[in-house]
């Protein structure tokens, strides 16, 4: 299977812990992004690479959070002391470079439950 | 960035064709209208997108006419497995895209 994958599927923790998520996108995309999704609404956008660059982060993004792609290929998210507002689900997403374009193709997504 | 505004709930019958129109009134010159669909607990999917009048793929259509300040996204003899919400996004480059709660589409049998 050559879609976007996500690591794990599902993670439960304990308010204050901190967490990573990884993401594999589809190995010849190089824009890379995050959501976080909560239910009954649309993805919510967090952050967005072009190959390692990290070229825009949502300004609703607390400073708890952090995203790497160190190689232009796989990228992880972490979430530090994490509050039971985090609890969502974490969707990443890879895209070409096609200007104009807005098709992206979306992983199956973490889902995070804070205790 | 333009936002979008869509019913948030449509209810249609296996076998019929479901409409569901979207306004986009900001639109952008540059702006692509692109529509997407979701399972309960799975990523969204890509369905359709386009700039101007008419799309069509194996799966739906979509209509633009030509203020570009609306779309309808038509999915053509529906069945059960098309329950999903359905989300309407306009968007000039890959990414800052506003996505808002879409629209829940319940086929009935």
């Amino acid at each position: 299977d050559t879609g976007v994958s996500q690591d794990p599927r599902h993670k439960i923790t304990k308010r204050g812990q901190n967490v990573t998520f990884r993401c594999d996108p589809i190995s010849e995309h190089n824009r890379l992004y995050w959501y976080r999704q909560t239910l009954g609404q649309g993805p919510e956008f967090l952050t967005y690479f072009q190959n390692e660059a990290q070229l825009e982060k949502s300004r609703l993004l607390s400073d708890r959070f952090s995203a790497e792609r160190p190689k232009g290929s796989f990228s992880t998210l972490e979430i530090q002391r994490t509050e039971q507002g985090d609890s969502a689900m974490y969707l990443c997403a890879s895209s070409p470079v096609q200007t104009g374009k807005g098709e992206q193709f979306f992983g199956p997504g973490t889902r995070l439950t804070v205790l | 960035l333009a936002k979008t505004t869509q019913p948030i709930s449509m209810d249609s019958y296996e076998g019929q064709e479901v409409n569901i129109t979207c306004s986009h009134n900001n639109i952008a010159t540059n702006d692509y209208i692109t529509w997407y669909q979701q399972f309960p607990s799975q990523g969204p999917r890509f369905i359709i997108q386009g700039y101007k009048t008419k799309v069509t793929n194996e799966v739906a259509s979509l209509f633009i006419p030509a203020d570009r300040k609306s779309s309808t996204l038509s999915l053509p003899r529906v069945s059960l497995s098309d329950t999903a919400v359905y989300y309407c996004l306009v968007g000039g480059s890959n990414y800052q895209l506003i996505w808002g709660a879409g629209t829940k589409l319940i086929i009935k049998p």
